[in-house]
């Protein structure tokens, strides 16, 4: 499984577009990259998936360039409430092998009124 | 739909008991899956299993035993707890047909052992 590298944390004003990157040098040819969210004494909670190129949702945007070496998760206008524990995981997404989601430590993004 | 519920949301042990943790989801999903979570740490796969009647270990299986007797119970059970069992456990799930990285998690038991 590809191993990847992301910030510990991260500050931001509320209303501010935050970027989180994710690097995934060792990413294969069939992982995809996936991003999740934790609050305090909650379970992760599935936010966004790709491939390549961008994807966006109601909840974030992510980018991913053609190296695919990196990602990045961006959370537009940030409030309080977005304020939790952000992970990325690259890994194959269906057939032998890929049961097993690997989290990282993640980036704690704290928003600040 | 509830989801993927577990029961209980917290508890204490002394070591050497044994309990277990149930999990539910009404959403049909073949797949369910037991995490562990430690302080300051991501997740790690204890179990999982695949359908009814079927598991199989993951990353930190030792000390931990299920069952899913039914497609939509995965049950997690510690014969003898040890303080190292500490933690938070989630449950989580999906269908076959979806993505195996866009998985439904519970809302945990955090359980502590004394």
């Amino acid at each position: 499984l590809a191993k990847t590298t992301q910030p510990i944390s991260m500050d931001s004003y509320e209303g501010q577009e935050v970027n989180i990157t994710c690097s995934h040098n060792n990413i294969a040819t069939n992982d995809y990259i996936t991003w999740y969210q934790q609050f305090p004494s909650q379970g992760p909670r599935f936010i966004i998936q790709g491939y390549k190129t961008k994807v966006t949702n109601e909840v974030a945007s992510l980018f991913i360039p053609a190296d695919r070496k990196s990602s990045t998760l961006s959370l537009p206008r940030v409030s309080l409430s977005d304020t939790a524990v952000y992970y990325c995981l690259v890994g194959p997404n269906s057939g032998a092998g890929s049961y097993q989601l690997t989290f990282g430590k993640g980036t704690k993004l704290s928003v600040i009124p | 739909n509830a989801g993927v519920t577990q029961t209980p949301k917290f508890r204490v042990l002394k070591t050497g008991q044994s309990m277990t943790l149930l999990c539910a989801q009404d959403m049909n999903h073949e797949y369910m899956y037991w995490y562990r979570q430690d302080p300051g740490m991501g997740l790690r796969l204890i179990h999982y299993s695949v359908g009814e009647g079927t598991t199989a270990k993951g990353e930190v299986p030792d000390g931990y035993n299920v069952s899913r007797l039914k497609k939509q119970n995965f049950l997690l059970g510690l014969e003898s707890a040890a303080p190292s069992q500490t933690s938070v456990y989630f449950c989580a799930s999906h269908k076959r047909e979806g993505s195996y990285n866009e998985q439904f998690f519970g809302p945990g038991t955090r359980l502590t052992v004394l």
